[in-house]
C-alpha cells in the first residue's frame, strides 16, 4: 500500500515534443505528490509538485494532472529540450504521521533528442 | 548558503568492514534522511530521523545504523558491509512539514567488493 507506480522505466522525445510520465498510487492516505528530478551525478531536486485538492498544477512548461479517483497523476513537459534529460521520480506522501515519510516511484529516465 | 554535503563521494571497501558516510546539513532542518539508489527500484528510505537523538527505520534498514547527536548531522554506518549494499546513497533534509520539499546532498557511491 505504500508504493508508487511509475511508468515508463525511459523515454526517448524528439525536441519540441511532448514527454509524458505516469505515476499511480494504493493509499489514500497520500495528500502530496511531487516530482523530482535528478541529472547525472547530482541528487534529485524538487521540480513541481500537487496535492489533491486541485486536479491540474502548470509551471512553465511542466504540468501536473491529477486524477483523485483512478488514484493516479502524471508529468507533461511541453516543447522538451534537450536540457530536460534526467531521470524524474513522482513521489507520494502525506501530513498523517505514519505515511509522512516521501515514497518515490522507480524513476523514468528522459532522453530528449535534437 | 545553507546547503547539505555528502562525505565521501566515492568509497570502496571490502566485504565485511565497517563503513560511515557522513551527512552534514546547515539549513537547521529537524528532519534527515538516508535513501540508497539503485536501477529499477528508485530511492528506498534507509533510516530517517526527526530530531536530536531521535532515529527510525526505514523500508530497508538491515544491516544500516544511524544516530543523531546533533541538528546538523546524520551518519550513516554500514556494520558488516556486503557487496548487496553496493549503491549510491543520498541524504535528504528538510523543514518541519511532512510535505515540505526534500534537499539532497550530491550522493555517495559505494563499491563493496
Amino acid at each position: 500500500q505504500q508504493q508508487v507506480k511509475q511508468s515508463p522505466q525511459s523515454l526517448i522525445v524528439q525536441k519540441g515534443g511532448i514527454s509524458i510520465i505516469n505515476c499511480a498510487y494504493e493509499n489514500t492516505a497520500f495528500d502530496y505528490f511531487p516530482w523530482y528530478q535528478q541529472f547525472p551525478g547530482k541528487g534529485p531536486a524538487l521540480l513541481i509538485a500537487i496535492r489533491p485538492d486541485v486536479s491540474e498544477k502548470k509551471e512553465g512548461r511542466f504540468t501536473i494532472s491529477f486524477n483523485k479517483s483512478a488514484k493516479q497523476f502524471s508529468l507533461h513537459i511541453m516543447d522538451s529540450q534537450p536540457g530536460d534529460s534526467a531521470t524524474y521520480f513522482c513521489a507520494a506522501s502525506s501530513a498523517k504521521t505514519s505515511y509522512d515519510k516521501v515514497i518515490f516511484g522507480p524513476g523514468t529516465s528522459l532522453s530528449v533528442i535534437p | 548558503d545553507a546547503e547539505i554535503t555528502q562525505s565521501p563521494r566515492h568509497k570502496i571497501t571490502e566485504t565485511g568492514r565497517q563503513v560511515t558516510l557522513a551527512c552534514h546539513q546547515t539549513w537547521n532542518h529537524n528532519n534527515m534522511f538516508w535513501y540508497r539508489q539503485d536501477l529499477g527500484h528508485g530511492l528506498r528510505l534507509i533510516h530517517y530521523s526527526y530530531g536530536v537523538q531521535d532515529t527510525n527505520k526505514g523500508e530497508v534498514s538491515d544491516g544500516y545504523s544511524v544516530s543523531r547527536s546533533n541538528t546538523e548531522d546524520l551518519p550513516l554506518t554500514l556494520e558488516s558491509a556486503a557487496s548487496s549494499q553496493t549503491s549510491v546513497y543520498f541524504c535528504a533534509s528538510r523543514a518541519h512539514s511532512s510535505t515540505g520539499e526534500l534537499f539532497f546532498g550530491e550522493g555517495s557511491r559505494l563499491t563493496v567488493l
